[in-house]
């Protein structure tokens, strides 16, 4: 079965880092472009950043530039975004999702809650 | 950045009847469109990907069309498991990729 299942997420206080992960089955995961995806309290999906298959290419977005780090383990089957300088505005669930042109395969999410 | 317009943003509609949502994106993206299905808590599920490819597993019920800017996402007979939130998402002009508001889908 394809699946991917997020964790790591949790409370934080405005400015402090957390690390989610992203684990990977039932594909192979080092052929496909992941992205992160979020979805704020009451608000829509937000795309936030991606990495190619072989991490060569990351791009982000502007709301999370400079303060967000993707990468991938693909010995691992795993994502992982590293996010620093956490901001209330971050407040969101996270997705991880594979990343063929679309986004076709998707995980249920990891709650981050920014606040103090 | 190619902004993403759905309307409307909700409806209330009962079993059986044939629903229609709207996207129109704020500049040209050919068919490079998809629409997907997100209950709270679940995973999106991608309906439709090239404006009107059905997504392997999807009934036949979802359709989807239109080019440029311009496109409709049709559910012929709603379901009573149809009643969820709506993006339609551009993949054309990346980075960034970039959904649409959401069509709130609720039972009447």
């Amino acid at each position: 079965e394809v699946q991917l299942l997020e964790a790591g997420g949790g409370l934080v206080q405005p400015g402090g880092s957390l690390r989610l992960s992203c684990g990977a089955s039932g594909f192979t995961f080092s052929t496909h472009a992941m992205s992160w995806v979020r979805q704020a309290p009451g608000k829509g999906l937000e795309w936030v950043s991606f990495i190619s298959g072989s991490s060569s290419t990351t791009y982000y977005a502007d709301s999370v530039r400079g303060r967000f780090t993707i990468s991938r383990d693909n010995s691992k089957n795993t994502l992982y975004l590293q996010m620093n300088s956490l901001r209330a505005e971050d407040t969101a669930i996270y997705h991880c999702a594979s990343t063929d042109y679309y986004f076709d395969i998707w995980g249920q999410g990891t709650l981050v809650t920014v606040s103090s | 950045d190619i902004q993403m317009t759905q309307s409307p943003s909700s409806l209330s509609a009962s079993v059986g009847d044939r629903v229609t949502i709207t996207c129109r994106a704020s500049q040209g993206i050919s068919n490079f469109l998809a629409w997907y299905q997100h209950k709270p808590g679940k995973a999106p599920k991608v309906l439709l990907y090239e404006a009107s490819k059905l997504e392997t597993g999807v009934p036949s019920r979802f359709s989807g069309s239109g080019s440029g800017t311009d496109f409709t996402l049709t559910i012929s007979s709603l379901q009573p498991e149809d009643f969820a939130t709506y993006y339609c998402h551009q993949y054309y002009n990346t980075p960034p990729w970039t959904f649409g508001q959401g069509t709130k889908v609720e039972i009447k």
